[in-house]
């Protein structure tokens, strides 16, 4: 199965929002909300940020939000902080029989 | 709590067999699938494959078909990722990590393979 497909990189000031896409195909994100989102700092292990397309994990900040149209998923951060600056990565459901599929990652860069 | 912990970090030699692990705590390793997760330096995430331990029969992406073993030892909650003759190419972090509905729920904290000669 072909990997979901995300910007290489977004950037945006302290205290804006942003928003980063993920696009797969009927056989992803297009028939199932089960997409994603997950935060991974230089070195870290990634870190789930929302699941289900837009589900917080208890714990994680109310400025990371999700949302899904069609066959695109997307991930919303407000308020951007210095921290925020990290490598963003979706995954979704897949009809293949590995179950799971990644995009390709997302440089978030806060200026 | 719930936890994946894996094995060290390894140094091989190109043509060298290697076996890493990642041992699961808790009731839940039998009842949901395991997947291992390449991340090759400066890269992004990429999902070789999937078991179920309660099934034993193990799933690849098509880039990791033939190129690597998944395996799984459901009486010591363990699952295993196994090369039978490592590149360089294989260099890379590699997380073990349980699958949720949208994706890995939790993960194990990594293991650094490193091939050269």
């Amino acid at each position: 199965q072909s990997a979901l497909t995300q910007p290489a990189s977004v950037s945006g000031s302290p205290g804006q929002s942003i928003t980063i896409s993920c696009t797969g195909t009927s056989s992803d994100i297009g028939d199932y909300g089960y997409v994603s989102w997950y935060q991974q700092h230089p070195g870290k292990v990634p870190k789930l940020l929302i699941y289900d397309v837009n589900s917080r994990p208890s714990g994680v900040s109310n400025r990371f939000s999700g949302s899904k149209s069609g066959n695109t998923a997307s991930l919303t951060i407000s308020g951007l902080q210095a921290d925020d600056e990290a490598h963003y990565h979706c995954s979704s459901y897949t009809t293949s029989d590995t179950l799971v599929v990644f995009g390709g990652g997302t440089k978030l860069t806060v200026l | 709590e719930v936890q994946l912990v894996q094995s060290g970090a390894e140094v091989k030699k190109p043509g060298e067999s290697l076996k890493i692990s990642c041992k699961g705590s808790g009731d839940s390793f039998t009842s949901r699938y395991i997947g291992w997760v390449r991340q090759m330096p400066g890269k992004g995430l990429e999902w070789m494959g999937v078991i179920f331990p309660g099934a034993s029969e193990a799933k690849y992406s098509p880039s990791f078909q033939g190129q690597v073993t998944i395996s799984v030892d459901k009486s010591i909650s363990t699952a295993y990722l196994q090369w039978n003759s490592l590149k360089a190419s294989d260099t890379a972090m590699y997380y073990c990590a349980r699958r949720g509905r949208s994706g890995p729920d939790l993960w194990g904290q990594g293991t650094l393979v490193t091939v050269s000669s």
